[in-house]
C-alpha cells in the first residue's frame, strides 16, 4: 500500500541553524501538506501546497519557513533560523485531486532543537 | 474559524470494555468532515475513522463506531471491545469541505489507557 514517507526520523540541530525536512508524498497525490506537533500538545496546521504553490498557510508559518517540491517526488519544509521553540514532530500529509478531504499522513520527523 | 474540543484529557478502560470518547467542534460551514486520529507511542498519526458531514448515517469501521450529531456538533467516538494496542491518544479533527487542498484543525487529544 503507498504511504507517505519523511527523512530524516530525528534531526537535532544547534539553535540558528537551517534545517530541511523532507518529505516525499504518495506517487499520484497533488496536495501537500506540512503539521507541526509540540510535545504533549494538539496537531497544528501549517501550510498546504498544490501546483507548485502554497494555497494556505497558518500564523505560524512565518518568514523563517519555507516550502519546495524541486522535483516530482519530493516536498520539502525549510527553517532557515531555528529556535528553541520550533522543536516539534513534523508530520508531511498528502491527499489526491479526487479525494482532497482524505489525507495520508507520513510518520513524522522529531525536530530538536539545542 | 474553526474549533475543535476534547473534554476528556484522559480516559482508561478495562480491555474487553466499551469506551467513548467524546468532541464537540464549532463551524459556521455545512459541508465538512470530521475524523479520528489515533497517535500510539510512535507518535504516527493513524486515521481511525471519517465522517461526511452530509451522511445521517454514522460510521463505523470494525469495532470503531461514532455518534456524529450534526446540529449538537458533537462527534463521539465508541471502542468496542477494548485492546491493549488501543492505548494512545486520540485525536478528533475537522475539515470543511474543498475542492484544493483543505486544512485539517485537530483538538487537544485524549490519552486513552486500556488496563490489562
Amino acid at each position: 500500500e503507498p504511504e507517505v514517507t519523511q527523512t530524516p526520523s530525528h534531526q537535532v540541530t544547534q539553535m540558528g541553524q537551517e534545517v530541511i525536512l523532507r518529505c516525499v508524498p504518495i506517487s499520484n497525490h497533488l496536495y501537500f501538506y506540512w503539521y507541526r506537533q509540540i510535545l504533549g500538545q494538539k496537531v497544528e496546521f501549517l501550510v498546504s501546497f498544490y501546483n507548485n504553490e502554497i494555497s494556505e498557510k497558518s500564523e505560524i508559518f512565518d518568514d523563517q519557513f519555507s516550502v519546495e517540491r524541486p522535483d516530482g517526488s519530493n516536498f520539502t519544509l525549510k527553517i532557515r533560523s531555528t529556535k528553541l521553540e520550533d522543536s516539534a514532530m513534523y508530520f508531511c500529509a498528502s491527499s489526491d485531486w479526487g479525494t482532497p478531504n482524505e489525507q495520508f499522513f507520513g510518520p513524522g520527523t522529531r525536530l530538536t532543537v539545542l | 474559524a474553526q474549533t475543535v474540543t476534547q473534554s476528556q484529557p484522559e480516559m482508561s478502560v478495562q480491555e474487553a470494555e466499551t469506551v467513548t470518547l467524546s468532541c464537540t467542534y464549532d463551524t459556521s460551514e455545512n459541508n465538512y468532515y470530521l475524523f479520528w486520529y489515533k497517535q500510539p507511542p510512535s507518535r504516527q498519526m493513524i486515521l481511525v475513522i471519517r465522517q461526511e458531514a452530509y451522511k445521517q448515517q454514522n460510521a463505523t469501521e470494525n469495532r470503531f463506531s461514532v455518534n456524529f450529531q450534526k446540529a449538537a456538533k458533537s462527534f463521539s467516538l465508541k471502542i468496542s471491545d477494548s485492546q491493549l494496542g488501543d492505548t494512545a491518544m486520540y485525536f478528533c479533527a475537522f475539515m470543511a469541505y474543498n475542492t484544493n487542498a483543505g486544512k485539517s484543525t485537530f483538538g487537544d487529544g485524549t490519552t486513552l489507557t486500556v488496563k490489562p
